[in-house]
């Protein structure tokens, strides 16, 4: 099973400045990793797939780069809509493989 | 617009089995080449795939789960469903139909349902 890790767990950041949001693979994923954002009592919205393509309707401030084992999330000036959970997934091996990181909170400075 | 919408109870009594549906609407799920899964999430916690199903028929389940998980699809219906037997509290969550398409990301979720394991 790949194991997906994401650091940090929360990051305090003020409206306007940039996030910078890591995710690891155990092993090679290639680009196959996806990012999700989760506001609370909703379910994730796909924002990044292949590491760097931007979902449907996803603003240009948020940017997905890496590949292999090691990813980054950047949201280049945080507005008062982008703080939530954000989640990595993998989904090199799919299927049957599937699986998410923990999450890292973007919550207000 | 694809749109998944969970229903089934909300109280499950431990050692009971927790049943859920996901009603597939905008698309059909015997037009193949997504896999139709079901994800669950602990309070306060994160994303935990429980297994998928495909339109023939064929399944896939989260080895920590395989033992308990069954996972079945109603095309006539457009509806796929989960059976967790066994439950206990750590099965209380919020349980998300979800849709996937082979090698590519999961893009459309139901909204979720909270399901309390309780006596």
């Amino acid at each position: 099973e790949i194991v997906m890790t994401q650091s940090p767990a929360t990051l305090s950041v003020s409206p306007g400045e940039r996030a910078t949001l890591s995710c690891r693979a155990s092993q090679s994923v290639s680009s196959n990793l996806a990012w999700y954002q989760q506001k609370p009592g909703q379910a994730p919205r796909l924002l990044i797939y292949g590491a760097s393509t931007r979902a449907t309707g996803i603003p240009a401030r948020f940017s997905g780069s890496g590949s292999g084992t090691e990813f980054t999330l950047t949201i280049s000036s945080l507005q008062s809509e982008d703080f939530a959970v954000y989640y990595c997934q993998q989904y090199n091996n799919w299927p049957p493989e599937l699986t998410f990181g923990g999450g890292t909170k973007v919550e207000i400075k | 617009q694809v749109q998944l919408q969970e229903s089934g109870p909300g109280l499950v009594k431990p050692s009971q089995t927790l049943s859920l549906t996901c009603t597939v609407s905008g698309g059909s799920i015997s037009s193949g080449g997504y896999y139709w899964s079901w994800i669950r999430q602990h309070p306060g916690k994160g994303l935990e795939w429980i297994g998928y199903i495909y339109y023939s028929g064929s399944t896939y389940y989260n080895p920590s789960l395989k033992s308990r998980v069954t996972i079945s699809v109603d095309t006539s219906k457009n509806q796929f469903s989960l059976k967790l037997s066994s439950v206990t509290a750590a099965d209380t969550a919020v349980y998300y139909c979800a849709r996937a398409e082979l090698a590519n990301p999961v893009d459309y979720w139901g909204q979720g349902t909270l399901v309390t394991v309780s006596s």
